[in-house]
């Protein structure tokens, strides 16, 4: 079966550095990956996708990697700010998943001024 | 642009009764809305999927019965949980797509059954 991992259940960084968020993926080839921020109590807010012949995006400070080789994702946030503390989801459409996507169980952020 | 609502944003209510929870594309027509729960420290998991006018698609393990999704306009979802019990409390949410990749979210709905 599908399954997505986002390594760290939580991450702690310091004000100005960069944060790198981890999704990996097994099994079946997505056809494009998302990632979203989440803050507590609230709906996710779309960031950034990347199709599977990718390799880079970059909006502003983020930077989104996708390794179809190593079924894995890399999200990086540079020049880290504490209102960049969120939970980040990284979410998968499958190819053949018409529109739907399935979610990492996400990673806690935090920022330390 | 791209705003998706919910209502009502939370509701406590007793074992056995109904509770019904509007998703609304306020600035965009939504052919297509996606039902999710979220348990605390959990992931989005998705519910069912609603195409406008049509019957919703459950995922494995969705009682079609207990959630009742109609799409009656392609602005307009409801989700209703009907005969609800405490083990029915999660963090409810919605989204919206208008056709493209990528989906629009509503702010949820905490729903407490007591």
């Amino acid at each position: 079966s599908q399954k997505i991992e986002q390594n760290s259940e939580a991450l702690n960084i310091q004000e100005g550095k960069t944060a790198t968020l981890t999704c990996n993926y097994t099994n079946y080839s997505p056809a494009y990956l998302q990632w979203y921020r989440q803050d507590p109590g609230r709906g996710p807010v779309f960031l950034l996708l990347i199709r599977e012949n990718e390799k880079e995006k970059r909006k502003e400070r983020l930077k989104v990697t996708f390794d179809t080789t190593l079924k894995q994702s890399l999200f990086h946030i540079t020049a880290s700010q504490p209102a960049d503390s969120a939970t980040y989801l990284c979410a998968l459409r499958w190819r053949g998943g018409y529109q739907k996507v399935t979610f990492g169980t996400g990673t806690k952020l935090q920022v330390i001024p | 642009g791209a705003v998706v609502s919910q209502h009502p944003s939370r509701v406590i209510c007793k074992s056995g009764t109904s509770v019904k929870i509007e998703c609304r594309s306020l600035d965009f027509q939504a052919t297509t809305m996606f039902w999710y729960r979220q348990f605390p420290k959990k992931s989005l998991m998705l519910m069912a999927t609603s195409n406008e006018g049509s019957k919703a698609t459950y995922e494995q393990g969705v009682e079609k019965d207990k959630f009742l999704i109609n799409h009656a306009s392609l602005t307009l979802s409801t989700l209703t949980v009907t005969s609800a019990h405490p083990e029915d409390s999660s963090f409810y949410i919605c989204s919206a797509t208008p056709g493209g990749d990528e989906q629009f979210f509503g702010p949820g709905t905490r729903l407490t059954v007591l």
